[in-house]
C-alpha cells in the first residue's frame, strides 16, 4: 500500500523555525518527485516546494522562497521541509504529496494526512 | 506564475443533478490540468488528470475535459457522498491550485 507519513509540525513563535519530515513507503520513493501543500485553516490549497528525483529540480512558492528548503534523502525514503523565519501567515496543515507523472500530466495521487503548523505569539 | 481561477466559488446542487465546475488558467497549460476533491478534515483525493483520464477507482460519473486554459469537471449524477470542495491545479509550470469550488446540498 502507497503511503506517506508527515510528521514534526507543532506551534512556534513567529521568527521560529521548523523541520517537518514525511516518510514514504509502498512505492520506489527515488523513481518520483515529491511535493510539499498547505492549507491555511477555512482556506484552499497552496503549492509551497517541490523536489525531483535526484534533487536536481527544486522549486518553491513566492511566499516562501528564501526561508524554506526542502530535501530529500532517498536512502531513507523521506521528505523534508526546513522552515525558518516563520510567519502568522505560514499557520497551516501542509501535506507531504507524492507526484506521477504521465503523457500530458504530472499528478498528485497520494497524500499523507497533513501535520500542523501553527505560528502564534 | 500560472493563475488559476475556478467558478462558481460555490454552488447548491440536488442529488441526481448534473453538476459543471470550471477552470481557467492565465496561460496555456496544454493539458496539464488535474483535479481533486476535497472533504472536510481529509486530505485531497485525485479524481482526474491530465484534463480527462479518469484515476482509478473514481466512479464514472466524473469526467473532465478541455486544453490549452479552459476546464471543466463535469459531475453526470450527483450523488450524496460528492458534497465536497474541488480544486484544479495546473502541473505545467510551477505547481499552482484555483480556489476551490464548495458544493453543497440543495
Amino acid at each position: 500500500e502507497v503511503q506517506v507519513v508527515e510528521s514534526g509540525g507543532g506551534s512556534v513563535q513567529p521568527g521560529g523555525s521548523l523541520r517537518l519530515s514525511c516518510v514514504a513507503s509502498g512505492f520506489r520513493f527515488d523513481d518520483y518527485a515529491m511535493h510539499w501543500v498547505r492549507q491555511a485553516p477555512g482556506k484552499g490549497l497552496e503549492w509551497v516546494s517541490g523536489i525531483s528525483w535526484n534533487s536536481g529540480d527544486i522549486g518553491y512558492a513566492a511566499s516562501v522562497r528564501g526561508r524554506f528548503t526542502i530535501s530529500r534523502d532517498n536512502a531513507k525514503n523521506s521528505l523534508y521541509l526546513q522552515m525558518h523565519s516563520l510567519r502568522d501567515e505560514d499557520t497551516a496543515l501542509y501535506y507531504c504529496a507524492k507526484e506521477s507523472p504521465d503523457r500530458w500530466a504530472r499528478y498528485y495521487d497520494s497524500w499523507g494526512q497533513g501535520t500542523l503548523v501553527t505560528v502564534s505569539s | 506564475d500560472i493563475q488559476m481561477t475556478q467558478y462558481p466559488p460555490s454552488l447548491s446542487a440536488s442529488v441526481g443533478d448534473r453538476v459543471i465546475l470550471t477552470c481557467r488558467t492565465s496561460q496555456n497549460i496544454n493539458r496539464y490540468l488535474n483535479w481533486y476533491q476535497q472533504k472536510p478534515g481529509k486530505a485531497p483525493k485525485l479524481l482526474i488528470y491530465g484534463a480527462s483520464t479518469l484515476q482509478s477507482g473514481v466512479p464514472s460519473r466524473f469526467s473532465g475535459s478541455g486544453s490549452g486554459t479552459d476546464f471543466t469537471l463535469t459531475i453526470s449524477s450527483l450523488q450524496p457522498e460528492d458534497f465536497a470542495t474541488y480544486f484544479c491545479q495546473q502541473s505545467y509550470s510551477t505547481r499552482t491550485f484555483g480556489q476551490g469550488t464548495k458544493v453543497e446540498i440543495k
